[in-house]
């Protein structure tokens, strides 16, 4: 089965700072893979998403990621983070062959004013 | 994309008693559903697989007999959790699947007192 990892627990960053979440994944095949947004008091929310083509995804919000098969890696990126973004961010993974939806633990980013 | 509600959005019930947690697909037939629970700080864990008009799939570790899971129709799935205890309170979340993206509910908060 597959797993999922997100490196960085709370990240915490100044207004206009650039932002990247790490993800790495292990899946022995083709992935789809997710990045999701839970703002607080909310439920989770499609930031983007990669199925195939073109490596780097670009998503809602100005936010993009970049899947690199070599290194079983989807990073999330944003190059100027705003304090709306202050919310958990989910990495994201469901092997091709089967439904089962794997999440990594979660990064809190923290965007002080 | 999918809309899916679930109700209620919070309950708090008294320890022993069972409680039923609805997730409805609004615009959409859902063959499969995914009851997830997301302990605080911490990820969703995917708890079952719900599958309409047969048995639901439980992941390794979730007793069946206490998270019980009807899919009688292909817009609603429910959750019942059977004498339930503190340790029971948790977030739970209901997503459906649709062409390999995830649709999630916007969640119910159970508190066990």
């Amino acid at each position: 089965a597959q797993s999922v990892s997100q490196h960085n627990h709370h990240v915490i960053l100044s207004e206009a700072a650039s932002l990247e979440l790490g993800c790495n994944y292990s899946y022995g095949g083709t992935v789809n893979l997710f990045w999701y947004v839970q703002y607080p008091g909310q439920h989770l929310q499609l930031l983007l998403k990669y199925f195939s083509g073109d490596p780097l995804v670009k998503g809602i919000k100005g936010f993009e990621a970049e899947f690199i098969k070599s290194k079983f890696s989807f990073n999330l990126r944003k190059p100027s983070v705003q304090w709306s973004d202050t919310a958990e961010y989910f990495c994201a993974v469901i092997g091709y062959n089967n439904n089962d939806m794997r999440f990594g633990a979660g990064t809190r980013l923290t965007v002080k004013p | 994309g999918a809309v899916v509600s679930q109700h209620p959005s919070r309950v708090i019930c008294k320890s022993g008693t069972s409680v039923k947690i609805e997730c409805r697909s609004l615009d959409f037939q859902a063959t499969t559903m995914f009851w997830y629970r997301q302990f605080p700080k911490k990820s969703l864990m995917l708890m079952a697989t719900s599958n309409e008009g047969s048995k639901a799939t439980y992941e390794q570790g979730v007793e069946k007999d206490k998270f019980l899971i009807n899919h009688a129709s292909l817009t609603l799935s429910t959750l019942t959790v059977t004498s339930a205890h503190p340790e029971d309170s948790s977030f739970y979340i209901c997503s459906l699947d649709s062409n390999n993206e995830q649709f999630f509910g916007p969640g119910t908060r159970l508190t066990v007192l």
